[in-house]
């Protein structure tokens, strides 16, 4: 099993439309929780990180569920803009190797005009 | 732009050869992570350097190694290439004061024929 799972899409939606990614992770002993975006041949970026009592930011909403291992982002009004690969990451505790960055296989996302 | 560069930005090797992947860190940055994004995958952490000394592997062969110098640049090393190693490898680099957020370089594609 994954240690970061994600939905495998790809999504394709229109204008405006409002998409919701979902992510599990395996480790409950994670600690950090991260959304990063991906554009086409390019290097990760970070979106937002997640917080338990979720948070917002403009159009994008991340929640964290730590009981269910569960972790979501809701876009709203997409944009041709948000077209890229998302990518949930988590981060564990401890040292060394631990409390490096884990990635899922990311879920790509087509906005269409 | 993240302050990250890599070089080269495109190389082509042939299997069992060996490969030197460069990386500057963004200013007042002494720790890089060296990940491996093969296609249609999120990244995989490979190893991090803090302070020129190897702080946490992942799950990759001892054929993979690397180096991080006083200004706190970092080389990934392949030897025995494998036509496997065929993918995109980031570094990110971060402060010591905001491990959470890394800052990813745009990446070395490594093509092995």
């Amino acid at each position: 099993r994954k240690e970061v799972e994600q939905d495998p899409g790809p999504f394709n939606v229109p204008e405006g439309a409002t998409v919701a990614f979902n992510c599990t992770y395996s480790n409950s002993a994670s600690q950090s929780f991260f959304w990063y975006r991906q554009d086409c041949r390019k290097e990760p970026k970070l979106l937002m990180s997640v917080y338990s009592s979720g948070n917002e930011d403009g159009r994008f909403t991340a929640q964290l569920n730590r009981a269910s291992q569960y972790i979501s982002l809701l876009i709203r009004d997409s944009k041709l803009s948000d077209s890229a690969t998302y990518l949930c990451v988590v981060k564990g505790r401890g040292g060394g190797s631990a409390r490096q960055l884990t990635f899922g296989s990311g879920t790509q996302l087509t906005v269409l005009p | 732009e993240t302050g990250v560069t890599q070089s080269p930005t495109h190389l082509i090797k042939t299997r069992g050869q060996q490969v030197t992947l460069r990386c500057s860190s963004q200013s007042g940055h002494n720790t890089v992570s060296w990940y491996q994004q093969a296609l249609g995958q999120g990244p995989q952490f490979i190893f991090q350097y803090y302070r020129e000394e190897e702080n946490g592997r992942g799950n990759f062969p001892p054929r993979f190694s690397g180096l991080q110098f006083p200004n706190y640049s970092s080389e990934l090393n392949v030897n025995a290439l494998e036509l496997d190693d065929s993918a995109l490898y980031l570094c990110a680099s971060s402060s010591p004061g905001q491990q959470e957020t890394q800052y990813f370089g745009p990446g070395t594609r490594l093509l092995v024929l």
